[in-house]
């Protein structure tokens, strides 16, 4: 079945440092893959998406993740966090389970200023 | 443009009771899918609605049913309430997902937070 693993629970970072967060997935066929983003009191939203193509794909806010085939993964990345992102992070994927996203448990970003 | 709205907010419930949670997708969409958000853990697929049928269904128990209208709203009704029950259930919508083939974003409603005591 498929399934997606976020390694990092709780990540805690000092405003201008770097950020990646890490996410690997289960299934080796064809795969759509997101990150979506909680912020506190909010609701879930998209950050960016891969279907195919630049394995380098850019989202909203300065974020970009990396698809990387041959370790099924897809990090996610922002060069220089803001206290603004403090969030919970999702890694998602579609795929074998049809339309469904299959979502890890999560990373939780606190970013203090 | 209304977003994804959900109702009600939050509801508390009792084992064995049986509850019905609402969904009004964004304007434009016609999908619903519906999700369980249990305290730390990510969303995990319950099932998918288009065209008034179910299209898609997650590992949950026949306890969880659903519905969708002619509009495009759709009900999560469960049956025989336990607190393992006790969750956020988000509703998401997006447009011809099937067609999409998973690549259509789904846009998330701010949830149902359901305790069950």
């Amino acid at each position: 079945a498929q399934s997606v693993s976020q390694h990092n629970h709780h990540v805690i970072l000092s405003e201008a440092a770097s950020l990646e967060l890490g996410c690997n997935y289960s299934y080796g066929g064809t795969v759509n893959l997101f990150w979506y983003v909680q912020y506190p009191g909010q609701h879930l939203q998209l950050l960016l998406k891969y279907f195919s193509g630049d394995p380098l794909v850019k989202g909203i806010k300065g974020f970009e993740a990396e698809f990387i085939k041959s370790k099924f993964s897809f990090n996610l990345r922002k060069p220089s966090v803001q206290w603004s992102d403090t969030a919970e992070y999702f890694c998602a994927v579609t795929g074998q389970a049809g339309t469904a996203l299959i979502f890890g448990k999560g990373t939780t970003l606190s970013v203090s200023s | 443009d209304a977003g994804v709205t959900q109702s009600p907010t939050h509801l508390i419930k009792t084992r064995g009771q049986q509850v019905t949670l609402r969904c009004s997708p964004k304007s434009g969409h016609d999908t619903v899918s519906w999700y369980q958000q249990a305290l730390g853990q990510g969303p995990q697929f319950i099932f998918q609605y288009y065209e008034e049928e179910e299209r898609q269904r997650g590992n949950f128990p026949d306890r969880f049913s659903g519905h969708q209208f002619p509009n495009y709203s759709s009900e999560l009704n469960v049956n025989a309430l336990l607190l393992g029950d006790s969750a956020l259930y988000l509703c998401a919508s997006s447009w011809r997902a099937l067609a999409g083939g998973g690549r259509n974003e789904q846009f998330f409603g701010p949830g149902t937070r359901l305790t069950v005591l």
